[in-house]
């Protein structure tokens, strides 16, 4: 079946503007994880939806930063007035609640 | 809180030689662990997982890990390298129930000798 998609795969913006990040999950999966990959910074977890309980946002950096899952489904991560240090592969994951986390192949950022 | 360490940010082996990547882990109840796998530009691949059942536990593409409480230790490892194994490793622990997130370690880059 269908894994997990993400859109664009490669993304280049200017510092100071906002960009949208798509993730697709697996259909049926209940939860959804967005985390970021950099060099200086390994894999950290950013958000994560479960159902229709409130997100847990811990992760997120700063205010710049914000996602949103509509109708349980695609997730949108929003990130406004961005900056180089936001470049980064933002990797999405979804699962069934209590199973392992399946992931799609990440949007890469470069924020010139 | 939760962390894993993995010693050794880049290893090489010989091909047909024993692969050993090593996971260390600290946590304050008991952990779900797992190990990842990541081909250049591409996401993550689960390899294996440990979910409080046999404490041996067999993965894709030869790869097995073992759970060892009184180390706090989750080892990679598979008997012959190959080629194709060539890639970066992540080991990851998460709390069995609630917040699922994962918390990654800084990750092994392997590295085949022909």
């Amino acid at each position: 079946g269908a894994g997990v998609s993400q859109s664009p795969s490669n993304k280049v913006t200017e510092k100071g503007k906002d960009v949208e990040l798509r993730c697709d999950p697996i259909s049926g999966h209940t939860a959804l994880y967005w985390y970021r990959q950099s060099l200086g910074q390994g894999l950290e977890f950013l958000i994560y939806f479960q159902g229709n309980s409130a997100p847990d946002k811990s992760g997120l950096p700063s205010d710049r930063f914000s996602a949103e899952r509509t109708g349980g489904s695609v997730s949108t991560l929003t990130i406004q007035r961005t900056q180089q240090e936001d470049s980064a592969v933002y990797l999405c994951a979804s699962s069934r609640m209590g199973t392992e986390q399946y992931f799609g192949p990440g949007t890469r950022l470069t924020v010139t | 809180a939760q962390s894993v360490t993995q010693l050794g940010s880049h290893v090489s082996v010989s091909e047909g030689a024993l692969v050993l990547l090593r996971c260390n882990y600290s946590s304050s109840v008991p952990p779900y662990l797992f190990w990842y796998v990541q081909y250049p530009n591409q996401g993550l691949q689960l390899l294996l997982k440990y979910t409080s059942a046999a404490t041996l536990v067999k993965g894709i593409n030869g790869f097995e890990a073992e759970f060892k409480k009184s180390e706090t230790s989750f080892h990679l490892t598979k008997p012959s390298a190959h080629m194709s194994d060539a890639a970066e490793y992540f080991c990851a622990v998460r709390r069995p129930e609630g917040n699922e997130k994962l918390t990654f370690g800084t990750g092994t880059r392997l590295t085949i000798i022909p």
